[in-house]
């Protein structure tokens, strides 16, 4: 049974453009919700995060949306610029519970910026 | 610089052979874990350790075994069980408590032949 569902699982956006990718949960014991961001051949590296007390986050371009009703949240990267092309992946933990069994993460999403 | 270091970055196996791979961490965290990662598939937990002698299987774990003799250290094995071992394997670390806070390391690529 997959937790988290990510879509698309490509994009291609113009350089500039707006980014927007989107992720859907099941388990309503999730309490953190982070955005991992992977170049080829690197490990991932968290990017943003949010928490289920708040709607939305923003750090620089990138902005975490959250519908905790939903059980959806998105990643907005705003003024998408080459650099950015990546894959980014979605996860959800229980860290009030000590998150002792990790991340459970969506399965990812290749983003182009096309210059 | 604090990081995650694993070794070997690629490594070769024929069929039936056990390996092992490397994973050491100097952020002085307690709780470590390994992901596999396919294409199109994500991240998947194969096992995680929160204290030293102590850890619990993931998702994935049948055909891989751990140790966590010392809190730096946590070494995977790949066994002759696993039945598609042909992957990017992660290792990573957060503080205990803070498990959506993961520090990866660059991955070690394993190819059976």
């Amino acid at each position: 049974q997959q937790q988290v569902k990510q879509s698309p699982q490509s994009l291609i956006v113009q350089k500039g453009g707006i980014s927007i990718i989107n992720c859907a949960y099941e388990n309503t014991a999730f309490d953190y919700f982070p955005w991992y961001q992977q170049f080829p051949g690197k490990g991932p590296a968290l990017l943003i995060a949010i928490r289920p007390d708040v709607s939305e986050k923003k750090e620089g371009r990138f902005t975490i949306s959250f519908n905790k009703s939903a059980k959806q949240f998105s990643l907005h990267i705003m003024d998408s610029q080459p650099g950015d092309s990546a894959t980014y992946f979605c996860a959800a933990s229980r860290d009030s519970g000590g998150g002792a069994d990790g991340l459970t993460f969506g399965k990812g999403t290749h983003l182009i910026i096309q210059p | 610089d604090g990081g995650i270091t694993q070794s070997p970055k690629y490594l070769f196996r024929k069929e039936g052979q056990n390996v092992t791979l490397s994973c050491e961490q100097n952020l002085n965290h307690d709780a470590m874990y390994w992901y596999r990662q396919d294409p199109g598939q994500g991240l998947r937990l194969i096992y995680y350790s929160q204290i030293v002698n102590d850890f619990q299987k993931g998702d994935i774990a049948e055909g891989y075994s751990v140790s966590r003799e010392k809190k730096e250290s946590f070494p995977l094995t790949v066994t002759s069980a696993q039945k598609n071992p042909t992957a990017f394997y992660l290792c990573a670390s957060s503080r205990v408590g803070r498990a959506g806070e993961l520090f990866f390391g660059e991955g070690s690529r394993l190819t059976v032949l």
